[in-house]
């Protein structure tokens, strides 16, 4: 149980072009998704917070006209970064928390993204 | 704020033995969860083990066990019997129950395990 699924595994796009993520939840109904960026060889750093149906919470220095996250069912959160750019390039992970269970996240295999 | 602080950023361990990895954290919250997670060369965050600070008993999952002290704010997870399939980052992290629900991770230790 707890699996969490993302789409795609790998993207490349050009400069100046969007790129959709998905995140889904394939077990059970994820009331708080998580969106994560991770750089080479560091730390996971939390982007922002979605809860279904209400708007989404960024980190500070995220920028959320640029990462775009949608939480439109208990199973489905989307990251759409805007205008992609090279610096935009990364590893993005989510990870959902079970409604009524929120204190474990369970993670995405996550989404190798390069931009040209 | 909440931190979470791995002093060890490489561990080694030979295959079959036993390691332990540290982690130490900070929070103001009394109640809260503790969490290891691996992370294999396949990227893909998998959930070790997990402990409840309410919970004295230590936490322990086949080969994995934590040592938690909470007056000391100590997490230090031990791996048994050591297999190549460990080998991975180990990131410890902290959420607390005070609504946020946000997972505060520290740096990572990559352990390698030698044949």
């Amino acid at each position: 149980g707890a699996v969490v699924s993302q789409h795609p595994s790998r993207v490349i796009c050009k400069s100046g072009t969007s790129v959709k993520i998905e995140c889904r939840s394939l077990d059970f109904q994820a009331t708080t998704m998580f969106w994560y960026r991770q750089f080479p060889k560091q730390s996971l750093m939390l982007m922002a917070t979605s809860n279904e149906g209400s708007k989404a919470t960024y980190e500070q220095g995220v920028e959320k006209d640029k990462f775009l996250i949608n939480h439109a069912s208990l199973t489905l959160s989307t990251l759409t970064v805007t205008s992609a750019h090279p610096e935009d390039s990364s590893f993005y992970i989510c990870s959902a928390s079970s409604t009524g269970r929120v204190d474990t996240q369970y993670f995405g295999p996550g989404t190798r993204l390069t931009v040209l | 704020a909440q931190t979470v602080t791995q002093s060890q950023p490489e561990m080694s361990v030979q295959e079959a033995e036993t390691v332990t990895l540290s982690c130490t954290y900070d929070t103001s919250e009394s109640d809260y969860y503790l969490f290891w997670y691996k992370q294999p060369p396949s990227r893909q965050m998998i959930l070790v083990i997990r402990q409840e600070a309410y919970k004295q008993q230590n936490a322990t999952e086949n080969r994995f066990s934590v040592n938690f002290q909470k007056a000391a704010k100590s997490f230090s997870l031990k791996i048994s019997d050591s297999q190549l399939g460990d080998a991975a980052m180990y990131f410890c992290a902290h959420v607390g129950q005070g609504g946020s629900e946000k997972l505060v991770f520290g740096k990572g230790t990559k352990l390698t395990v030698n044949p």
